[in-house]
């Protein structure tokens, strides 16, 4: 296990509706990335989190937001939901230091989000 | 922009077989290349890093390799068996050392008993 957890693991929304969900890091890392996984598909980075900012963001649009807590956790929010956002959404850790990014990334299990 | 390709999508073999899956990526200035193993409906479970100055990396059954100026690494495993069925996905940064990873598509794996 790598120790990042993600919650809810399943849910279902209809068109239009809000969704908000949840990721604890692993211990000891400081940095948060999101991630879209459409069935068949790779993953695809919507953005990352470092020191509670927004580090860079993918090709989402501003309905996709984030918050990261001053423990590391992190928030992936969806506004007005579509079909098309159905997905397993991904989160992952890994560390920040001044020499860098270590370059390993640790994943949770994912939330799979079903749009109806 | 940074694209990753995976060949072949699929494979199916029989136990015991060794085996090997093709990543490639369009721009070679990277720092490092991932492989992943991801079981249906899970997460992904980090296999082997290799940094741009390593040729290769060996965890157990699997060996990884990186040529970044054909932009090509291979997953190489050895004696594989039904456990090892999974899909396999490889991931390089956005723009060089960054940790935002672009990911193929993945190999899905089945290994007959």
């Amino acid at each position: 296990e790598t120790g990042v957890t993600q919650s809810p693991t399943h849910l279902i929304k209809t068109r239009g509706q809000q969704v908000t969900l949840r990721c604890s890091s692993q211990s000891g890392h400081n940095t948060v990335s999101w991630y879209q996984q459409a069935l068949g598909q790779g993953p695809q980075f919507i953005f990352q989190y470092y020191r509670e900012e927004e580090n860079g963001r993918g090709n989402f649009p501003p309905r996709f937001s984030g918050l990261q807590f001053p423990n590391y956790s992190s928030e992936l929010n969806v506004n007005a939901l579509e079909l098309d956002d159905s997905a397993l959404y991904l989160c992952a850790s890994s560390l920040l230091t001044s020499g860098g990014f270590t370059g390993e990334l640790f994943f949770g299990e994912g939330s799979r989000l079903t749009v109806l | 922009k940074q694209e990753v390709t995976q060949i072949p999508a699929a494979l199916s073999v029989p136990e015991g077989e060794n085996l090997v899956l093709n990543c490639s990526f369009t721009d070679s200035a990277i720092y490092n290349l991932q492989w992943f193993r991801q079981d249906p409906g899970k997460g992904l479970t980090s296999l082997l890093l290799i940094q741009s100055s390593q040729r290769e990396q060996t965890s157990g059954r699997l060996n990884a390799s990186l040529d970044k100026s054909s932009g090509r690494s291979t997953l190489y495993i050895a004696a594989s068996q039904p456990g090892d069925s999974a899909t396999y996905l490889c991931a390089v940064p956005y723009q060089g050392g960054s940790e935002k990873l672009v990911f193929g598509k993945g190999t899905k794996l089945t290994v007959n008993p």
